[in-house]
Order: structure tokens, then C-alpha cells, then sequence
């Protein structure tokens, strides 16, 4: 079955630090590719997403490429603020059933940035 | 403000209570979801109902009851719950059929924290 893989948390930035953290994926067929995030105390909001290989998403400055040949969707910031501490959580949309989605998410990776 | 909306926000029952969950979207959606949150493990998908009818249930106890009297409200009804089903429980809804730029995007409240005792 479909499942996504991204690295443990949590991940520790100073402010302003470059940010990465990798999703890989396996599914049938052509998923869609999503980032949440999880903010303390909240529900899950969608950051960005990527419909096919080779788009990039890209939402308040973090973006995501599609990348087909390495089955990845990593997240990438250039520079991180106190306030994009949150969890972060990887999905795929599996397209096979009709009249509802089926997203399958990884497991979260918490950030944490400091001042 | 994501449109749906959750009460209550935290809740904590004994074994042997009755409790509900609700859910209401302000989106127009379609579909609605619930699912479960707990430490260290990946979302649970438990139910979805299109169009207001049941259409996926993922091996859920049964002393998990969702109800959907309809397209804009979503239930979760509780009894006689373990220990083990403390977590938040999170509502989503989406348009579907989606396709294009509103493929598989799901629209999520900000959850009920459930603490059973």
C-alpha cells in the first residue's frame, strides 16, 4: 500500500537557519503530493502541494519540489522564523477512489526555532 | 479561521460515559472525515461519508458511532471508551470530485482533545 516516510523530529534552527526536512514516498499510480502543518494547540492547515511530477509548491516562503525519479517531496526554507515552529506533516493523495480522498500522511516532524 | 469547526475543544470522560464529538463546515464541501491523533503515530483515517453516506470505516470499534444528518455536520458519538482512545480527534471535509487544483486537499478543524480516565 501507499506510505510516506519523512525523518524523525525533532529538528532544532536557530532563527534565520536554513531549513530541510525530507519526505519520501511509495504509492501506485500518481499521487498528489501535500505539506501540513500543525501549529501547537491546532488542527492541521495545508502549507503547499504538488499535483505532478516536477511541480514545485511553494507557500509563505517554503517550498517543495515533486520529484518523480526519487520518489521525494522534501521541504525547504531558506531562512526560518520563532514563528514556523510547529509539526510538519508529509501526504499523499491516493487517487484511485472516486467521491472522497484518501490522504496518507507520515508521522510528523516536529520544528523547533529558537531566537 | 479553516472553516470547519469542533466542540467541544477538550473533553475528558470515564469508561462509562456517553459523549458526542461535532463537526460543522462552512465550505460548501461535500465529503467529511474523521480522524485520529495520538503521540508518535501517523493519522488514523476512521470514517468518511460522501454525499452523506458512510463510505469508508477503518476497522474502528464499534464503540466509535459517526453520524451525519447532513453534508455540513459530522458526529462522533462515544461510549464506553478505553483509556487507549485518549487523543485528538480531528474533523475534515473536502469537495469532491476534486481534480486539478483541488485534488486531495482536505480542510481540517482544530480537533477535540479527548482524555478518557
Amino acid at each position: 500500500g501507499d506510505s510516506v516516510t519523512q525523518m524523525e523530529g525533532p529538528v532544532t534552527l536557530s532563527e534565520e537557519a536554513f531549513l530541510t526536512i525530507n519526505c519520501t514516498y511509495t504509492a501506485t499510480g500518481y499521487p498528489s503530493l501535500f505539506w501540513y502543518v500543525q501549529y501547537p494547540g491546532e488542527g492541521l492547515q495545508l502549507l503547499l502541494k504538488a499535483t505532478k511530477a516536477d511541480d514545485k509548491g511553494s507557500n509563505k516562503g517554503f517550498e517543495a519540489t515533486y520529484r518523480k525519479e526519487t520518489t521525494s517531496f522534501h521541504l525547504e526554507k531558506g531562512s526560518v522564523q520563532v514563528s514556523d515552529s510547529a509539526v510538519y506533516f508529509c501526504a499523499l493523495s491516493d487517487q484511485m477512489n472516486s467521491g472522497y480522498s484518501t490522504l496518507t500522511f507520515g508521522k510528523g516532524t516536529m520544528l523547533l526555532v529558537s531566537p | 479561521e479553516t472553516g470547519v469547526t469542533q466542540t467541544p475543544r477538550h473533553l475528558v470522560m470515564g469508561m462509562t460515559n456517553k459523549k458526542s464529538l461535532k463537526c460543522e463546515q462552512h465550505l460548501g464541501h461535500n465529503a467529511m472525515y474523521w480522524y485520529k491523533q495520538s503521540a508518535k503515530k501517523p493519522l488514523e483515517l476512521m470514517f468518511v461519508y460522501s454525499l452523506e453516506e458512510r463510505v469508508e470505516n477503518n476497522s474502528v470499534p464499534s464503540r466509535f458511532s459517526p453520524e451525519c444528518p447532513n453534508s455540513s455536520h459530522l458526529f462522533l458519538h462515544l461510549h464506553t471508551l478505553q483509556p487507549e482512545d485518549s487523543a485528538l480527534y480531528l474533523c475534515a471535509s473536502s469537495q469532491e470530485p476534486g481534480g486539478g487544483e483541488n485534488t486531495g486537499e482536505l480542510f481540517f478543524g482544530e480537533g477535540s482533545r479527548l482524555t478518557v480516565l
